[in-house]
């Protein structure tokens, strides 16, 4: 079955440290991955995507994520974390175009001071 | 460049009236695609059209949804008989006429819906 695991409901971390959140997915299709970010009350923002090449790939806000097809992994990181980072972070995978997303529940990330 | 736009943002119902959601996707985007986020879980897919066709439904509950995108106007996607479970945001995403690779969908600001 298609599915796509975030293993991390909530995560606390503190500003300027290190950040990872962690994805894993099943898919039998050639996968392209994303992860949007939602803060509170508002839509989904991408933040980056793979669909092929690199597999290290550069997002927005500072954020990069790398595809690892042996590990069916697909973790977001960020070296230092700002406050307004502080939100839920959804990773998603799907197939060519015209194809529904599958998102994984989500991770909530708090930053403290 | 607008993004996409969905509206109204907020809707309250009462048990057993309608909703009615509505979605205009980005300029130049074709497919309009549309999830429900319940609490505290991810986003599941509902529905992919394409102008005046339904592509793929099979995320839609088989009964009170409905949806649409006709060739002028928003995407519409219609609750009929509403019941409290069907409190939930609801959002939009369109993309770009495929090339056969994967394209990127853009999501719209949701429609909270409240049933009382």
């Amino acid at each position: 079955a298609q599915s796509v695991t975030q293993p991390d409901i909530h995560i606390t971390v503190s500003e300027g440290a290190s950040l990872e959140l962690r994805c894993n997915y099943s898919y039998g299709a050639t996968p392209y991955l994303f992860w949007y970010v939602q803060s509170p009350g508002q839509g989904l923002q991408l933040l980056l995507k793979y669909f092929s090449g690199d597999t290290l790939v550069q997002g927005i806000k500072g954020f990069e994520a790398e595809f690892k097809r042996s590990q069916s992994s697909f973790n977001l990181r960020k070296p230092s974390v700002h406050w307004s980072d502080a939100a839920e972070y959804f990773c998603a995978v799907g197939a060519q175009a015209g194809t529904a997303l599958i998102f994984g529940k989500g991770t909530t990330l708090s930053v403290s001071s | 460049n607008a993004g996409v736009m969905q509206n109204p943002r907020h809707l309250v119902r009462r048990r057993g009236q309608e909703a009615r959601l509505r979605c205009s996707p980005m300029k130049g985007h074709s497919h309009v695609y549309w999830y429900r986020q319940l609490p505290e879980e991810g986003l599941k897919f509902m529905v992919y059209l394409q102008k005046e066709n339904i592509i793929d439904e099979s995320g839609m509950p088989k009964e009170r949804f409905s949806a649409e995108f006709p060739k002028e106007g928003p995407s519409i996607l219609r609750i009929q008989q509403v019941v409290r479970g069907d409190s939930a945001a609801y959002f939009c995403a369109s993309s770009p006429p495929g090339t056969g690779g994967a394209e990127t969908q853009y999501f719209g600001p949701g429609t909270r819906l409240l049933v009382l």
